[in-house]
């Protein structure tokens, strides 16, 4: 399987700075053919089931604020979050697609200084 | 607007089976390009994929939990089922159903967007 491993487990970001979360798959989630990453971010705020940010590594889902945004190809990926608000409070996920075996990073708790 | 609601029992025993089931709106399940997962997330815990289910009747599992779970689908209701043998206290969860990603007709095995999960407590 591949496994998704992500730093920091949790972070405090002041509102107004930015917050940044990694994540590193265990092999390559780069589709050679279509030169896509197969990465999605997902937000999940207390009480409430995962919401997509973020599909192929870096294209926002409508309705996603600007402030966030992807990056990374291969195997190293982040989210970064410009402009903390305090509703941007939340456990935020990567997922890798490319292979059947889906798999999740363990989250990263993103909190208010 | 796209829908899917989660709903089965709350609380099983031990080395019982669970039956969930996924009702969907605003989509149809067989339409080509589509389909449906299951994922679950223990108390304070991450997310785990569990199976999904593509209009064709294709179906995908977790490796790890395979020889305990089906999927199914009743398209003509619009409802996808899970069913997990022999419980054990680990499996206590909320479960949630999410239908899988699409772009340009493909399907693709993100999830958006999920239903509101049903938690399923295994005890004695």
């Amino acid at each position: 399987d591949i496994v998704m491993t992500q730093s920091p487990d949790s972070l405090a970001v002041s509102v107004g700075e930015r917050a940044t979360i990694n994540c590193k798959s265990s092999q390559s989630v780069l589709y050679s053919s279509s030169n896509k990453n197969f990465l999605a971010w997902y937000q999940q705020k207390p009480g409430q089931p995962p919401k997509l940010l973020i599909s192929w590594a870096s294209t926002r889902e409508s309705g996603v604020p600007d402030r966030f945004s992807g990056s990374g190809s291969g195997t190293d990926f982040t989210l970064t979050i410009s402009d903390l608000q305090a509703d941007d409070v939340a456990v935020y996920y990567c997922q890798q697609y490319y292979s059947t075996r889906i798999t999740f990073g363990q989250g990263t708790r993103l909190e208010i200084k | 607007q796209i829908t899917l609601k989660e709903s089965g029992p709350t609380v099983v025993k031990p080395t019982q089976t669970l039956t969930l089931t996924c009702t969907v709106s605003g989509f149809s399940l067989n339409t080509r390009g589509g389909g449906v997962g299951w994922v679950r997330q223990p108390p304070g815990k991450a997310l785990e994929f569990l199976a999904l289910i593509y209009w064709d009747d294709d179906e995908r599992y977790s490796p790890s939990l395979e020889s305990r779970l089906t999927i199914t689908q009743d398209t003509s209701k619009n409802q996808v089922f899970l069913t997990v043998t022999n419980l054990d206290p680990v499996d206590t969860a909320t479960y949630y159903c999410a239908r899988l990603g699409n772009n340009d007709g493909t399907v693709y095995n993100w999830f958006d967007p999920w239903g509101q999960g049903t938690l399923v407590t295994v005890s004695s």
